[in-house]
């Protein structure tokens, strides 16, 4: 069975700062798709950035990288200069080919003036 | 393009009425999933379409809810005789068939908000 840890409830951080949000998973495919998303408080589930599992290099997307170390399983999401509007719930996911998307419980991340 | 759009997106009703939520997909995607969210945690999976075919369910689902994608399009989820617990968010997604090794990207609707009182 496939299954996504993320253990920071909330996070906090400062305008312009880097944070890092934790991730693991666990699964027994060798073909398998990471993906985060962002929450507003308004409830739209936004696609941030994927990961492939055969892919090399870490995926980046703007502000946002992916730290994918599969040895450890692990996702971690890092955004880079952060700024107000990044305050939100975030979700990583994943999924094998041909299963559901299955979502970790989300962090929160509060970002600060 | 528009995204996948879901209506309403805010429903109170009394328990042991039906509701019944539609999405619209992403035009050319052919799947289509139905997630539940409750305050605080992630969202959860309930069924998914490929075209017009439910190809599973989760055992969240049970006997009062069903899921239709009659024309392979539009979907709907009805809820009938909706209790308390039913009270959640219902996000819609969609997505093009799965080529390749890792499986495409799911896009999220902004979701259905109910509230059973």
């Amino acid at each position: 069975a496939q299954k996504i840890t993320q253990t920071q409830p909330g996070m906090f951080v400062q305008e312009k700062e880097a944070v890092t949000l934790d991730c693991t998973y666990d699964t027994s495919d060798q073909s398998y798709g990471l993906f985060w998303y962002k929450q507003p408080s308004s409830g739209e589930m936004i696609f941030l950035i994927y990961q492939g599992s055969y892919d090399e290099q870490n995926a980046t997307e703007g502000r946002y990288s992916l730290n994918f170390q599969k040895a450890r399983k692990s996702a971690n999401l890092v955004i880079s200069a952060s700024q107000l509007g990044d305050s939100a719930m975030y979700f990583c996911a994943m999924r094998a080919p041909g299963t559901a998307l299955i979502f970790g419980k989300g962090t929160t991340l509060s970002v600060s003036s | 393009d528009t995204g996948v759009s879901q209506d309403p997106r805010h429903k109170i009703t009394k328990r042991g009425q039906n509701v019944t939520f539609r999405c619209d997909p992403i035009s050319e995607h052919n799947r289509l999933y139905w997630y539940r969210q409750t305050l605080g945690q992630g969202p959860e999976f309930l069924t998914y379409f490929q075209n017009e075919a439910q190809l599973e369910k989760s055992r969240l689902l049970s006997d009062r809810f069903s899921a239709e994608r009659p024309k392979g399009s539009f979907s709907t989820l009805e809820i009938q005789r909706t209790e308390q617990g039913d009270s959640a968010m219902y996000l819609c997604a969609s997505s093009l068939a799965d080529r390749g090794l890792t499986g495409n990207t799911i896009y999220f609707g902004e979701g259905s908000w109910l509230t059973v009182v």
